[in-house]
């Protein structure tokens, strides 16, 4: 199976400061990158998606980057506002299997 | 919008009741999944389906059975609950056997084992 690491479990920020969330995985087969966010008493939603043949995608203020032969990808958020705050899930998966396996979260606080 | 409801929010049972929880998504979606999830410990998956009557064992399912007569209601069932069970369950759904689509998450259901 799939083993996710994701660093660092909390961060704190000051708004208008960066953020940067590093997911570790072990499949080398992996090829579907997602990120979810889960604000407080919420349910967890897809915020941004990478697939192995692309190395970077940016929406907006937040942008993930992909290192295969590290076997790691980073979720990028610029100018953090206080409604980042949320804990962020990586959820690394290779086609052909049919569940994904979500590391074990990152607490962001963005602080006014 | 994909719509997954749980059948309640909060929940209260004892040691050793049977407990189902209900899932309903009205997107037609293939997958349906049961995670619970607990403080540092993510979202860790107990049972899956891909579709009607499949079932596949996630990461600890011990404890837990699951059903799914229709395609769009997937039931989790605690056999006899116990303490240990107290965690908030978070069924998703999404649509294809094994392709690379978003899962979508239901509002969770707190569960309490007294």
């Amino acid at each position: 199976g799939e083993n996710v690491e994701q660093h660092p479990s909390t961060l704190s920020v000051q708004e208008g400061d960066s953020a940067v969330i590093k997911c570790t995985y072990s499949d080398s087969a992996s090829n579907y990158f997602p990120w979810y966010k889960q604000e407080l008493g919420k349910r967890p939603q897809l915020i941004i998606d990478i697939r192995s043949n692309v190395g970077e995608k940016k929406d907006q203020r937040i942008a993930v980057t992909l290192n295969k032969t590290a076997k790691h990808f980073s979720l990028h958020i610029t100018e953090t506002q206080p409604e980042d705050s949320a804990v962020y899930f990586c959820a690394p998966k290779r086609t052909g299997r049919r569940a994904l396996t979500f590391g074990s979260g990152t607490r962001l606080q963005v602080q006014p | 919008d994909v719509k997954v409801t749980q059948s309640s929010r909060y929940l209260v049972k004892r040691t050793g009741e049977k407990v189902f929880l209900e899932c309903v998504q009205d997107m037609d979606h293939e997958n349906m999944f049961w995670y619970r999830q607990d403080p540092g410990l993510g979202l860790r998956l107990i049972y899956f389906s891909y579709d009607v009557k499949m079932k596949e064992k996630g990461d600890i399912p011990e404890g837990y059975s699951v059903s799914r007569e229709k395609k769009e209601r997937f039931s989790l069932i605690l056999e006899s609950a116990s303490t240990n069970q107290t965690s908030m369950y978070l069924c998703a759904s999404s649509l294809s056997s094994t392709g690379n689509q978003p899962q979508h998450f239901g509002d969770g259901t707190r569960l309490s084992i007294l």
